[in-house]
């Protein structure tokens, strides 16, 4: 398996409330992604980084931000959590599509609630 | 707008006999296929690929069949075991233009359930 960590792996939160989620890898990688899973939609792609401190919009940006300061770190921030947010979020990786292709590692997931 | 969808939320299959999950696609710039399998509780795993010069990979019991014309993708299980119950997701890629990568853009998932 991939070296993918996520942290927290549960999280319950009240609305208007800053979260941060993080996702660790051991790979090296230089891609990283974050998802969320919400029933009838799927895996969305949220805010991704393609290097260090480079990062771009996903599919669903609003209410996220991200930063990457280290290959391996990857932190997905809610500034101003609502309920909507209430979901399932996954952290992937990849490197260079000559590389390994177009496969994405992914982790645990964390689940996150708010109230 | 769904650009890959999977029009099955559900199928429910006896061990032994062949699962076929379905996909759609509508953009013709995506080129590389993915189907990904997840149990509760844990990350999607990879499962197996198709580039869009291919029309068929296989892998085991595991087989991809892509109709570019149709744009329509399956994945096929041949024979269906209990262990192969979980939800599985269609993924199509294109390229991200900030680099080397590639962006994944997934249907909603097909939950599979094998019975005895």
């Amino acid at each position: 398996d991939a070296g993918i960590t996520q942290s927290p792996r549960h999280k319950v939160t009240e609305t208007g409330t800053p979260v941060t989620l993080r996702c660790h890898q051991t790979e090296n990688h230089r891609y990283m992604y974050w998802y969320r899973q919400d029933p009838g939609h799927g895996l969305r792609l949220l805010p991704y980084s393609y290097g260090v401190k480079d990062t771009d919009k996903g599919e669903v940006s609003d209410g996220y931000s991200v930063s990457r300061s280290k290959t391996e770190d990857f932190l997905l921030t809610l500034e101003s959590a609502t309920s909507s947010q209430t979901s399932v979020y996954f952290c992937a990786i990849s490197d260079d599509r000559e590389l390994l292709g177009d496969e994405q590692f992914f982790g645990p997931g964390t689940r996150l609630t708010v109230l | 707008d769904q650009q890959v969808k999977q029009n099955s939320p559900s199928l429910s299959v006896q061990e032994g006999r062949i699962s076929i999950l379905n996909c759609d696609y509508t953009n013709s710039m995506f080129d590389y296929f993915l189907w990904y399998k997840k149990y509760p509780a844990e990350g999607p795993t990879f499962l197996i690929s198709i580039s869009s010069i291919k029309d068929k990979n296989e892998d085991g019991r595991f087989t991809v069949f892509l109709n570019k014309s149709a744009k329509h993708l399956s994945l096929h299980i041949v024979p269906s075991q209990p262990g192969d119950s979980a939800v599985y997701f269609c993924a199509a890629s294109d390229f991200i233009n900030t680099g080397t990568a590639s962006k994944l853009t997934f249907g909603t998932g097909t939950r599979l359930q094998v019975t005895l």
